[in-house]
């Protein structure tokens, strides 16, 4: 299994581009989420979504857009790329196994993005 | 809402010895899971071990084991026989209970853990 496939791995961006992170899983999971990894910060989660459809905003969401067409895919969008948004982000998926079972979350192996 | 406290950046040790990562959370739930992931260099995201709340006993994998103190909101990875593979960033999380739009880690800020030959 591919499990969760993040592309690109590297990625260098000027001040005002846009651009799209790709986030994939092949195990049919329902929920799927966006991290940003800063130093000295731990992960910081950025959105989800709960399913096809579903997407919510979570702790810092200014700058990031997402949306939900597939099960499958869940791509994270930068608008206007600013030094700020200089990080590393995960993607991260995980079924719902019971009303009090829960699968951890699976992660990507992430993008390093560098906005210049 | 929930947060999750490492309050040492960084511990080194010698090889083959025992090391505990201390982690401490604050919720107002009762229910809810927590995870020890650990981060190599290789930057991916690998869990070692969960607990869930509900159960008394504490998690363990081979040389992995937790110390949950649900009172004290404690909940601390020791990890036994260390190798140099265990050489790592080393992150405490905090996830409520399944439910509509809770499926959300919430992290500590790690700590970076160096096995000594």
């Amino acid at each position: 299994n591919a499990g969760v496939t993040q592309t690109p791995k590297f990625q260098v961006l000027k001040t005002g581009q846009s651009m799209t992170l790709q986030c994939a899983q092949d195990m049919n999971h329902e929920y799927m989420s966006w991290y940003r990894q800063d130093p000295g910060m731990g992960l910081r989660l950025i959105h989800y979504s709960v399913g096809a459809g579903i997407t919510d905003q979570g702790e810092v969401p200014n700058g990031y857009n997402v949306s939900r067409s597939t099960t499958e895919d869940f791509p994270l969008r930068l608008l206007s790329a600013a030094p700020s948004q200089t990080s590393v982000y995960f993607c991260a998926s995980s079924a719902r196994t019971g009303e009090y079972s829960n699968q951890p979350q699976h992660f990507g192996d992430g993008t390093r993005l560098s906005i210049l | 809402a929930q947060t999750v406290t490492q309050s040492q950046p960084e511990m080194s040790v010698q090889e083959a010895e025992t090391v505990t990562l201390s982690c401490t959370y604050d919720t107002s739930e009762n229910n809810y899971y927590l995870f020890w992931y650990k981060q190599p260099p290789s930057r991916q995201m690998i869990l070692v071990i969960r607990q869930e709340a509900y159960k008394q006993q504490n998690a363990t994998e081979n040389r992995f084991s937790v110390n949950f103190q649900k009172a004290a909101k404690s909940f601390s990875l020791k990890i036994s026989d260390s190798q140099l593979g265990d050489t790592a960033m080393y992150f405490c999380a905090f996830m409520k209970p399944v439910g509509f739009g809770n499926e959300k880690l919430t992290f500590g800020t790690g700590t970076r853990l160096t096995i000594i030959p």
